[in-house]
């Protein structure tokens, strides 16, 4: 089915480990986020990329790592998961810059 | 640097009764802005946007947004709000110049609505 899809959608992970969370999409937009969910912050920017091989830091980027070798996934890497790191972490897709961004159903991650 | 402001945490309203949620952004330029909802577990819905034109913008549900350069707001509107309407919304703004740390879309922290039967 067309959309963009994260994986998985639980996770629970111990304090020192290295985690990856998937995002794919089938749109082939242009532009992909990664935005972390907490309590009283709304959502934050973690990293974007404007295209393959092209990704950026957003207003979080501190212990995480991205890549983006094909323009359909944008997997976000937690090097060393520490527990300020639990959280819902969405993945997101546009066509263009400053058009709508198109959401995952978001992955639970708790650090213990 | 941009920013987005929904002073209300939470709502409370009737079922049947109307419902405006504020938000509130902070920028120079024209912004792109955005309504966003968010139901339990779920991923976040596009409600409707605004780029430019007509200042009162149609989305889906029954909802609309205003904007007012005046007052540098994009309020959420609905007429007559129904028990499926609770869920916590999100005001967002992209912004023309594009750069800097905070990527293309600022939101807001949210307003959850909740209804009373």
């Amino acid at each position: 089915d067309a959309g963009i899809t994260q994986s998985p959608r639980y996770k629970i992970t111990e304090t020192g480990r290295q985690v990856t969370l998937m995002c794919h999409q089938t749109w082939s937009h242009s532009y992909m986020f990664w935005y972390r969910q907490d309590l009283g912050h709304g959502l934050r920017l973690i990293y974007y990329s404007a295209a393959a091989d092209i990704t950026d830091k957003g207003e979080v980027p501190d212990g995480y790592v991205v890549s983006r070798s094909k323009t359909e996934n944008f997997p976000l890497t937690l090097e060393s998961a520490t527990r300020s790191q639990t959280s819902v972490y969405f993945c997101a897709s546009s066509e263009g810059r400053n058009t709508e961004a198109f959401f995952g159903q978001g992955t639970r991650l708790t650090v213990v | 640097a941009q920013s987005v402001t929904q002073p209300d945490i939470h709502i409370t309203v009737s079922e049947g009764a109307s419902l405006e949620l504020r938000c509130n952004y902070s920028y120079g330029a024209t912004p792109y802005l955005f309504w966003y909802v968010q139901s339990p577990g779920q991923g976040l819905q596009l409600l409707l946007k605004y780029f430019s034109g007509d200042t009162l913008v149609q989305g889906i549900k029954g909802f609309e947004a205003e904007f007012k350069r005046s007052q540098s707001s994009f309020n959420l509107r609905k007429p007559s709000v129904h028990w499926s309407d609770a869920a916590e919304y999100f005001c967002a703004v992209g912004a023309l110049n594009y750069g800097g740390s905070q990527g293309n879309l600022i939101f807001g922290k949210g307003t959850k609505l909740s209804v009373k039967p």
